[in-house]
């Protein structure tokens, strides 16, 4: 079975500093993992995806995030934050050895702005 | 564009009453979900199907009926059996079914029962 566990269910940084969103994960194989972000009353987007290259994955906006096996640990950061990065952000595990398996969610992390 | 399509955008319902929740793509994909997201939780599965003409229950699936006659197409259906209904209703569609790619998100349906 896999599952995912964010850590913070909110965060609040003041523009311009870093954000770091934590996320760990469960899996019995090689895992696929994702953050996906959603702004209110809309659908999500995919920010990136860890698919068994590079440990290290870029994505849209100037996020990035680390793939840690030893720590099963995938966390989201962004060195400077803006104010449009307010939105609800979602950690995604995907069992490649599981036939049929679906995407598990984490329970969501309340990213907040101040000016 | 290719995407997915979620209508209508807002839904309300009356006790006792079925509604459908639209959902169409154009991506060419052969999987396609149906997640339930309330308010402060992540999202939860309702109902997946890997292929046309089939479909399995996902985490949540009592009170849902769905469908899959084309590829195109996998609509929702909220019955009356469904105790506390309302909630952010996402379709989604990724090319394997096995998880091992991303999913697209249609922009939700938003369901009250009134």
């Amino acid at each position: 079975a896999q599952s995912v566990t964010q850590l913070d269910s909110h965060v609040s940084v003041s523009e311009g500093t870093p954000v770091l969103l934590r996320c760990n994960y469960s899996s019995s194989y090689s895992p696929s993992l994702f953050w996906y972000v959603q702004h209110p009353n809309k659908g999500l987007q995919l920010l990136l995806k860890y698919t068994s290259a590079a440990t290290l994955v870029k994505g849209i906006n100037g996020f990035e995030a680390e793939f840690k096996k030893s720590e099963t640990s995938f966390h989201l950061t962004k060195p400077s934050a803006h104010m449009s990065d307010a939105a609800e952000y979602f950690c995604v595990v995907s069992d490649k050895g599981n036939a049929g398996n679906m995407l598990t969610f984490g329970g969501g992390t309340r990213l907040m702005v101040k000016p | 564009d290719g995407g997915i399509t979620q209508s209508p955008k807002y839904l309300f319902r009356k006790e006792g009453q079925n509604v459908t929740l639209s959902c169409e793509q154009n991506l060419n994909h052969d999987a396609m979900y149906w997640y339930r997201q309330d308010p402060g939780q992540g999202l939860r599965l309702i109902y997946y199907s890997q292929i046309v003409n089939d479909f399995q229950k996902g985490d949540i699936a009592e009170g849902y009926s769905v469908s899959r006659e084309k590829k195109e197409s996998f609509p929702l259906t909220v019955t009356s059996a469904q105790k506390n209904p309302t909630a952010f209703y996402l379709c989604a569609s990724s090319p394997e079914g096995l998880g091992n790619t991303e999913a697209f998100f249609g922009q939700g349906t938003r369901l009250t029962v009134v």
